[in-house]
């Protein structure tokens, strides 16, 4: 719903490693959960999404989880690499369902 | 093709001005937004518009007005342009307003001075 609650706001880790960046929603209808990535002076765009009828969907090195009944989902990043770095947002509907409302972000640093 | 396009990329002016920010869409899709980005990265929902119509309108001043003279372009006009106004300001659309992929325009960072 109105509430899209997105963590950490940064995160680095080091190149080769893992990273996870949790959402969590308010509106029980919600059924379709995006992430997007923003590179520094570029625009937002999707990079993995789900609906609410499965629990996990991957794409090469990044999956996205969804708990439908803790109202959570999260974007995992596996072997991480430096042009990983970027803002990560996750996104919801408004109550009325008539836009998506972004998470606040996730600055990812990578570093070699 | 750009799916999404928005024009100035660059808007400096003075306080006071009135300026417009143009933005067209050439994937068919019937909703249309506009979003505010501030310093702290921050994605703002403003407007939203659905076939035309105006469907949201956020907390935002009345010195902004949206214009949306066909599905496929929404354009933001500021009157009286203060400093807190700076900031980037995409465009967006998607098909079905909150279950599809937004598409994003390129951005305009507007700086006021």
């Amino acid at each position: 719903g109105e509430n899209v609650e997105q963590h950490p706001s940064t995160l680095s880790v080091q190149e080769g490693d893992s990273a996870v960046i949790k959402c969590t929603y308010s509106d029980s209808a919600s059924n379709y959960f995006p992430w997007y990535k923003q590179e520094l002076g570029k625009r937002p765009q999707l990079i993995i999404d789900i609906r609410s009828n499965v629990g996990e969907k991957k794409d090469q090195r990044i999956a996205v989880t969804l708990n439908k009944t803790a109202k959570h989902f999260s974007l995992h990043i596996t072997e991480t690499q430096p042009e990983d770095s970027a803002v990560y947002f996750c996104a919801g509907p408004n109550q009325a369902g008539t836009a998506l409302i972004f998470g606040k972000g996730t600055t990812l640093s990578v570093s070699s | 093709d750009t799916a999404v396009s928005q024009t100035p990329k660059y808007l400096v002016t003075q306080m006071g001005n009135d300026k417009s920010i143009k933005c067209e869409q050439n994937l068919g899709h019937d909703t249309m937004y506009w979003y505010k980005q501030d310093s702290k990265k921050f994605l703002k929902i403003m407007f939203s518009y659905n076939n035309k119509e105006l469907i949201i309108n956020e907390t935002v001043p009345n010195r902004f007005s949206p214009k949306s003279p066909d599905k496929a372009h929404l354009n933001l006009h500021i009157n009286s342009l203060e400093l807190g106004d700076s900031a980037v300001y995409f465009c967006a659309s998607s098909q079905i307003q909150t279950n599809t992929e937004a598409f994003f325009g390129q951005g305009t960072r507007l700086t006021v001075v």
